[in-house]
C-alpha cells in the first residue's frame, strides 16, 4: 500500500499522559498536513510542512501540542499532559500540490 | 472567521437517482475546491477538485463550481447503496496558506 500510514490506529490514555503519533506520507509529497476531526465535524487544520519546516500553525494548536518532520519524511505529532477535550481522531494527510490525501488516521480516547 | 456551509441532511434518495449535495463559502478569493467521502469511522477520501468555473465530470460524480455565487456542488448519478456515506466540502483560500477548511458535511443515504 502506498498511501499515506498513521500509526497507531487507536490509542487509549488516561488524562495527564503523554501520546505520540506517526504519520508517513506518500513517498514522493513534500507537503505534510495534520487536522483533527470530532463527532459530527469536518476536519479541522492543525498543522503543515513543507520538507522539514513547519510553515503554519493553528491557534487550535495549543502549547501541548508539538508537531516534527525532522527529515521532511515521516512526522510525528505529540500531545503533552492529555486533556479529555483532545478525543478526536488524529488525520494526517499529504501532498504534492492541490490536493490532499488523508491517512487512516489515529483515534485517541482520553479517559 | 472564513466559512463552508453545508447541509447536514441526511439527503435521502433511492437507488438509480441523482444526487446533489451543496456547499457555499464564505472567501471570495478560494480558488481550489475538493470534495471528500467519508465513511463512518474512516477518514476522508478524495472524490474530486475543481478550480476553474462550470462543471468537472469523473465517471459517476459532476462537481460543479460557481465562483460569483461562491457555490460548489456535487451531482452522483445512478446512486449507489454503497454511495451512503457522509460528503465533505472543503475550500483552498487563496490567502498563500494551504490549509483547507472543511464544512461539517452531508449525510447521503441511498436506499435500495
Amino acid at each position: 500500500d502506498t498511501g499515506v500510514s498513521q500509526d497507531p490506529r487507536h490509542k487509549i490514555t488516561k488524562r495527564g499522559q503523554n501520546v505520540t503519533f506517526r504519520c508517513d506520507p506518500i513517498s514522493e509529497h513534500n507537503r505534510l498536513y495534520w487536522y483533527r476531526q470530532t463527532l459530527g465535524q469536518g476536519p479541522e487544520f492543525l498543522t503543515y510542512f513543507q520538507n522539514e519546516a513547519q510553515l503554519e500553525k493553528s491557534r487550535l494548536l495549543s502549547d501541548r501540542f508539538s508537531a516534527e518532520r525532522p527529515k521532511g519524511s515521516f512526522s510525528t505529532l505529540e500531545i503533552q499532559r492529555t486533556e479529555q477535550g483532545d478525543s478526536a481522531m488524529y488525520l494526517c494527510a499529504s501532498s504534492i500540490s492541490g490536493a490532499q490525501y488523508f491517512g487512516p488516521g489515529t483515534r485517541l480516547l482520553v479517559l | 472567521q472564513k466559512e463552508v456551509e453545508q447541509n447536514s441532511g441526511p439527503l435521502s434518495v433511492p437507488e438509480g437517482a441523482i444526487a446533489s449535495l451543496n456547499c457555499t463559502y464564505s472567501d471570495r478569493g478560494s480558488q481550489s475546491f475538493f470534495w471528500y467521502r467519508q465513511y463512518s469511522g474512516k477518514s476522508p477520501e478524495l472524490i474530486m477538485s475543481i478550480y476553474s468555473n462550470g462543471d468537472k465530470e469523473d465517471g459517476r460524480f459532476t462537481a460543479q463550481l460557481n465562483k460569483a455565487s461562491q457555490y460548489v456542488s456535487l451531482l452522483i448519478r445512478d446512486s449507489q447503496p454503497s454511495d451512503s456515506a457522509t460528503y465533505l466540502c472543503a475550500v483552498k483560500e487563496d490567502t498563500g496558506f494551504q490549509k483547507l477548511v472543511f464544512g461539517t458535511g452531508t449525510r447521503l443515504l441511498v436506499s435500495p
